[in-house]
C-alpha cells in the first residue's frame, strides 16, 4: 500500500486566514481524497483530486472555501480558506493502490 | 450514500467475540473494513470483493452477502489491541464513503 506524508500534523489559525495542508505519496496514485473527520465521528469526503483536472467537491464543499492543487501523481493541497471556528477538525488526505486506501496522519486544525 | 453500521459501541473482555454489521441500501462491489486508534489515521484491515468471499486478518474476519449488501467483521477472541472505532467504507464511483463507525473497547 502507499505511503502517504502529511503535514502540517496541527496547527492553531485566526479566523479569516488560510492554511494549506500538504499530503506526499510515495509512489504514483491516480486519485487522491481529502476528508474531514470531528472528534468521535466518521470521515466525510471532501474531494477527489485527480491530476490534470479539477478536483470533484461533495456536496457541502465548494472550490472557493477549499481549493485543492494536485500537480502531479505523487502530491496534493488542500487549502481551507477564510476559516471560521467551524472549520476546526482533522482533515486526512488519503490514496489507494492495490484496493486498500492509506491515509495520511491527518492534520489537526483548530480556528480561534 | 453512507452504509450504515451497528452497533455504535461495544465493551468486552479481552478473549470475548464481537460482530459488527455494515448494510448498504445500494448495491455493493466490494466492502472495506479499517481500524482507527485514537489519535491516529485509520487503517486499512481487509477488502471484500463480491462473491461472498470470506477474508481474514489476524483473528479478524469479515464476509460479504452482496444480494443482501451486507458485510459483517468478526472478531474473536478479542485482545486488547483490537480497542479502536471501526469503520466500514463503500466504493461509489471510485469515492470511498465510511460508515458512521463501531467503538470497541477490549478490557483485561
Amino acid at each position: 500500500s502507499a505511503v502517504i506524508s502529511q503535514k502540517p500534523s496541527r496547527d492553531i489559525c485566526q479566523r479569516g486566514t488560510s492554511l494549506t495542508i500538504q499530503c506526499q505519496v510515495d509512489s504514483q496514485v491516480t486519485m487522491m481524497f481529502w476528508y474531514r473527520q470531528q472528534p468521535g465521528q466518521s470521515l466525510t469526503l471532501i474531494a477527489t483530486a485527480n491530476q490534470g483536472s479539477e478536483a470533484t467537491y461533495e456536496s457541502g464543499f465548494v472550490i472557493d472555501k477549499f481549493p485543492i492543487s494536485r500537480p502531479n501523481l505523487t502530491f496534493s493541497t488542500l487549502t481551507v480558506s477564510n476559516m471560521s471556528p467551524e472549520d476546526s477538525s482533522i482533515y486526512l488526505c488519503s490514496a489507494t493502490r492495490g484496493g486498500a486506501y492509506t491515509f495520511g496522519s491527518g492534520t489537526r486544525l483548530t480556528v480561534v | 450514500q453512507q452504509p450504515v453500521q451497528s452497533p455504535q459501541a461495544v465493551i468486552l473482555r479481552e478473549g470475548e467475540d464481537a460482530v459488527i454489521n455494515c448494510s448498504s441500501s445500494k448495491a455493493l462491489y466490494s466492502v472495506h473494513w479499517y481500524r482507527q486508534k485514537h489519535g491516529e489515521a485509520p487503517v486499512f484491515l481487509m477488502i471484500l470483493l463480491k462473491g461472498g468471499e470470506q477474508k481474514g486478518h489476524e483473528k479478524i474476519s469479515a464476509s460479504f452477502n452482496e444480494k443482501k449488501q451486507q458485510s459483517s467483521l468478526y472478531l474473536t477472541a478479542s485482545q486488547l489491541s483490537y480497542s479502536g472505532t471501526y469503520f466500514c467504507g463503500t466504493e461509489e464511483n471510485n469515492d470511498m464513503r465510511f460508515g458512521a463507525g463501531t467503538r470497541l473497547t477490549v478490557k483485561p
